[in-house]
């Protein structure tokens, strides 16, 4: 079973306010995700990292920042939070290869008040 | 048309009968196949995953995977009302350079 956490669980945060998200893995996996998720709704991909220096976009427009400078580390950052921010943010990791699934952390809750 | 389709559901069944839940895709190349279920306000988690073509059975889940009719389901046999979820489906692509696909969900109501 993958070990995969993220911090804070739940963040309640004021408008412009900077967070940074975190999420660590200690599997050693290559690949690592962020995607957003409001209650009853679907996933939407964010950000998603093949490996160190390696991030791209995802699906859904964002206008959060990652970072990916050691293997075991994925952070999300927001420089200036919005209520429309609110949602909640599941981190996920995954071997390199194609049939591996993912594994996802227990998920940071925010609410931009 | 989206990538990964599902039934958003609510599929009620009640407790005991056989819940079936199904998911098509649209990549011919898609290449693995993966059944997550997610209760409110938590994360996913892995129930079943599936490669090659026919069914593959864990105890009260079997998956069943048709690639010439690009489909995808999970069966989920003596339904308890813990089994009451959203079960996602997830298909990886041909190529390892592009994140999994989840599809919407479809949300599992077992009645007492």
């Amino acid at each position: 079973e993958a070990d995969i956490y993220q911090t804070p669980r739940y963040l309640v945060i004021g408008t412009g306010k900077k967070i940074t998200l975190e999420c660590s893995q200690t599997m050693g996996h290559d690949k690592m995700y962020w995607y957003q998720q409001d209650p009853g709704m679907e996933l939407h991909l964010i950000h998603y990292s093949y490996g160190v220096n390696s991030t791209e976009k995802g699906d859904l427009s964002s206008e959060s920042t990652v970072s990916r400078i050691r293997t075991e580390h994925f952070p999300l950052t927001l420089e200036s939070a919005r209520p429309s921010h609110t949602s909640q943010y599941l981190c996920a990791s995954q071997r390199s290869s194609t049939n591996s699934p993912l594994h996802f952390g227990n998920g940071t809750r925010l609410t931009v008040t | 048309q989206k990538e990964v389709e599902q039934n958003s559901g609510p599929l009620s069944v009640p407790e005991g009968a056989i819940a079936s839940l199904n998911c098509t895709y649209s990549d011919r190349g898609s290449q693995s196949f993966f059944w997550y279920r997610q209760y409110s306000g938590k994360s996913p988690e892995l129930i079943m995953f599936i490669y090659s073509n026919g069914d593959k059975e864990d105890g009260r889940f079997t998956a069943q995977l048709n690639k010439a009719s690009q489909y995808v389901s999970l069966l989920i046999r003596d339904s308890q009302p813990s089994d009451s979820a959203t079960y996602l489906c997830a298909v990886s692509p041909d190529t390892g350079r592009r994140a999994l696909t989840f599809g919407s969900g479809t949300r599992l109501q077992v009645q007492p």
